[in-house]
């Protein structure tokens, strides 16, 4: 059974500290990682998007991907109350054409 | 670009009763095609997926179905709605090849009374 996991959180973070959201995935064919945004009563939002190992940065967003311990990590820099929300990491499943979704982490970021 | 619709944004629906939901993409051809289901809380469960026109994979037994009567349409269907059906349904769409990422709809918010 393929899978990614997350913590369910709540994490709580102040404003303007640094959120770091983890997932961990079983698929060692997977090859790209996603990570949305999910506000409550919405759709998920794709916010980020990571292929190869290291950092990718957006703004006040760095996702690092380290294939060789099967970990992606999403950082959100400047943590503002908008930024409460609950994130999901994903990956496709590898021989298939679906996506294997975490449960998501619930972020609070606290004024 | 492309953009997803998906449509009602709200529905509520007696026990019993049929449902029709509908979604929509532009800007892309031969896309894949998902419907997801979403508890209150909880995570996304895949129900429905397709890659082409006609070709429906189901991934939870369960009392609804999936069509795709166009290459951009996708539509679930159940003709006696339980009141476990109640839930958020998410219609998304990826490219073929499954490297890039999944996009979705607002969603449908369904109440079963």
């Amino acid at each position: 059974q393929k899978e990614v996991e997350q913590n369910s959180g709540p994490l709580s973070v102040p404003e303007g500290a640094i959120a770091s959201l983890n997932c961990t995935y079983s698929d060692r064919g997977s090859q790209s990682f996603f990570w949305y945004r999910q506000y409550s009563g919405k759709s998920p939002e794709l916010i980020m998007s990571i292929y190869s190992n290291g950092d990718k940065e957006d703004g006040r967003f760095t996702a690092q991907l380290n294939k060789a311990s099967q970990y992606v990590s999403l950082l959100i820099r400047d943590s503002q109350p908008s930024d409460s929300a609950t994130y999901l990491c994903a990956a496709p499943g590898s021989g298939t054409y679906k996506y294997i979704f975490g449960t998501g982490t619930r972020l609070k970021v606290l004024a | 670009s492309q953009t997803i619709h998906q449509w009602p944004a709200t529905l509520v629906q007696p026990v019993g009763s049929p449902l029709s939901l509908e979604c929509t993409v532009e800007g892309t051809s031969n896309p894949n095609l998902y419907w997801y289901r979403q508890a209150a809380g909880r995570g996304l469960q895949l129900l429905f997926y397709s890659v082409g026109i006609g070709q429906i994979s189901s991934e939870v037994p369960q009392n609804l179905s999936a069509s795709r009567p166009q290459d951009r349409q996708f539509i679930l269907s159940s003709k006696k709605l339980l009141l476990s059906d109640s839930g958020f349904y998410l219609c998304a769409w990826g490219p073929q090849g499954n490297h890039q990422p999944q996009h979705f709809g607002d969603g449908t918010r369904l109440s079963i009374l």
